[in-house]
């Protein structure tokens, strides 16, 4: 168990639908990541957020966005859904600002189906 | 080209069997080198971290970077049944808002 927590563990949802991914990081972690993985693509970083604040951006869509909360856990929304988002979306967390230096925490995941 | 390459396999070996797994890169700015564990359907787990060059060891696994020729490796020795899994490498510029770029990861299947 990293210790990074995400709720849902699996969802279904329409195409044209909305749904909001959530992640407590671990216990001390100020930064937290999106990543996501689907099979043609593998893990492909989508956005961080350190602090509460946006800090690094990836190959994000404009109709994903995030943010991270004064209790510092983070909520990745996705809007407007088509069948290729249909992934696996990880948090991730890390104590310090990024990646070097600092071991990144991977949470079990949300399973997203698009139909 | 991508800025990672790995060979997704699968890579079928027997039980006892030394692993090899590799990855090579195009960014001389990498600076951090990790390996990652992948079981199917979970989150991926750090197995080891490496800064700049050399080799590291912890129990049955090594790293190994080889920044001269962007190519970093990670050896598995007396490979288990249970070391079935995907591995990732990802590496990562120097210290700050830097992230992890991932290879596609290789599938590593040990047969009993």
């Amino acid at each position: 168990d990293s210790g990074v927590t995400q709720t849902p563990k699996h969802l279904i949802t329409a195409t044209g639908q909305r749904v909001t991914l959530r992640c407590s990081p671990r216990s001390g972690d100020l930064s937290v990541y999106w990543y996501q993985q689907s099979l043609d693509q593998g893990l492909q970083f989508l956005i961080q957020y350190y602090n509460g604040e946006e800090r690094a951006k990836g190959n994000i869509l404009e109709r994903f966005s995030a943010q991270q909360f004064p209790d510092l856990h983070s909520e990745l929304n996705l809007s407007s859904l088509e069948l290729g988002d249909s992934a696996l979306y990880f948090c991730a967390s890390s104590r310090g600002q990024g990646a070097g230096g600092n071991t990144i925490y991977f949470g079990e995941g949300s399973w997203l189906t698009v139909v | 080209q991508k800025e990672v390459e790995q060979d997704p396999g699968p890579l079928s070996v027997p039980e006892g069997a030394i692993v090899s797994l590799n990855c090579t890169y195009s960014n001389s700015a990498f600076q951090y080198f990790m390996w990652y564990r992948q079981y199917s359907r979970k989150g991926p787990e750090l197995l080891m971290y490496t800064y700049s060059s050399g080799n590291k060891e912890d129990g049955r696994f090594t790293a190994q970077v080889d920044k001269s020729s962007k190519y970093i490796s990670l050896f598995i020795r007396d490979s288990q049944p249970s070391d079935s899994a995907t591995y990732l490498c990802a590496m990562s510029l120097d210290t700050g808002f830097q992230k992890l770029v991932f290879g596609t990861g290789t599938r590593l299947l040990v047969s009993p």
